[in-house]
C-alpha cells in the first residue's frame, strides 16, 4: 500500500523567512511519481510540480524549489523569501505508472497549513 | 477558459436525504475523479472514470454513487448510506498519455449534514 506522510500539521514564518515542508512516502512501486499540490482559501487545488522516480535532480522554480531523495523516500519542498500569497495548504501526493491502471488515483498526505504573517 | 464547474458551492442536507453533486469539464479530459476532504485527512479517492460509461470504486466509495454518461459530466451522489457525509468534495479531471495523472480540480463542493 501507498503511503504519503507530511509530518508538520501547521507552519507559521514571518514574511521573507524560507520554509520547508517535508514529505515522506512509502511505496512498493518501481516507478511512481510525486506532487505538490497548492489549496488556497478559495479551496481548488493547484498542480506545482510532478517528479517521476527515475529523475532525482532537484528543480527550482522561482522561490520554490524542490528535493527528491529516494534514498530516504522524501520529497521536500522549500519556498525561498515567503510571502503573504504563500499562506495556503500545501498537500504532496504519490501515484503509480501513469501508463497503468492507477493513473490519476493520487494518495495524498494529511497537508500542512502554512500561514506566513505580514 | 478551460476549467471544472462543481455545483452546489455550498449544500445542506437533512439525514436521510440523497443529494447530488455536479461536476463539468470543458477540458476534454478523458479520465474524471471524485476525492473527499476532511479536516486532517487529506483527500481520499471515492470513485474515478477513466471513460463514459465505465466507473470504479475508489478508497471510501460505500454510501456514494456516480454515473458517467457524457464524456464531460462526472455527477457524485452522496447517499442515505453514507454515515459522515459532511465533508468537502473535490472532482478532478485528468488527460490520458504523459500527464495522465495530474490532476485538475474544480473549486469544490462543501456538504454539510444537519
Amino acid at each position: 500500500a501507498q503511503k504519503v506522510t507530511q509530518a508538520q500539521t501547521e507552519i507559521s514564518v514571518v514574511e521573507k523567512e524560507d520554509v520547508t515542508l517535508d514529505c515522506v512516502y512509502e511505496t512498493r512501486d518501481t516507478t511512481y511519481y510525486l506532487f505538490w499540490y497548492k489549496q488556497p482559501p478559495s479551496g481548488e487545488l493547484v498542480f506545482l510540480i510532478r517528479r517521476n522516480s527515475f529523475d532525482e535532480q532537484n528543480e527550482i522554480s522561482g522561490r520554490y524549489s524542490w528535493n527528491f531523495q529516494k534514498s530516504t523516500s522524501s520529497f521536500n519542498f522549500t519556498i525561498t523569501a515567503s510571502q503573504v500569497v504563500d499562506s495556503a495548504v500545501y498537500f504532496c501526493a504519490l501515484s503509480g505508472y501513469a501508463g497503468g491502471t492507477s493513473y490519476g488515483k493520487l494518495t495524498f498526505g494529511q497537508g500542512t497549513i502554512l500561514t506566513v504573517h505580514p | 477558459d478551460g476549467g471544472i464547474t462543481q455545483s452546489p458551492k455550498y449544500l445542506f442536507r437533512k439525514e436521510g436525504q440523497n443529494v447530488t453533486l455536479s461536476c463539468e469539464q470543458n477540458l476534454n479530459h478523458d479520465a474524471m475523479y471524485w476525492y473527499r476532504q476532511d479536516p486532517g485527512q487529506g483527500l481520499r479517492l471515492i470513485y474515478y472514470s477513466q471513460i463514459v460509461n465505465d466507473f470504479q470504486k475508489g478508497d471510501i466509495a460505500e454510501g456514494y454513487s456516480v454515473s458517467r454518461e457524457k464524456k464531460e459530466s462526472f455527477p457524485l451522489t452522496v447517499t442515505s448510506a453514507q454515515k459522515n457525509p459532511t465533508a468537502f468534495y473535490l472532482c478532478a479531471s485528468s488527460d490520458r498519455g504523459s500527464g495522465a495523472n495530474v490532476l485538475t480540480f474544480g473549486a469544490g463542493s462543501r456538504l454539510t449534514v444537519l
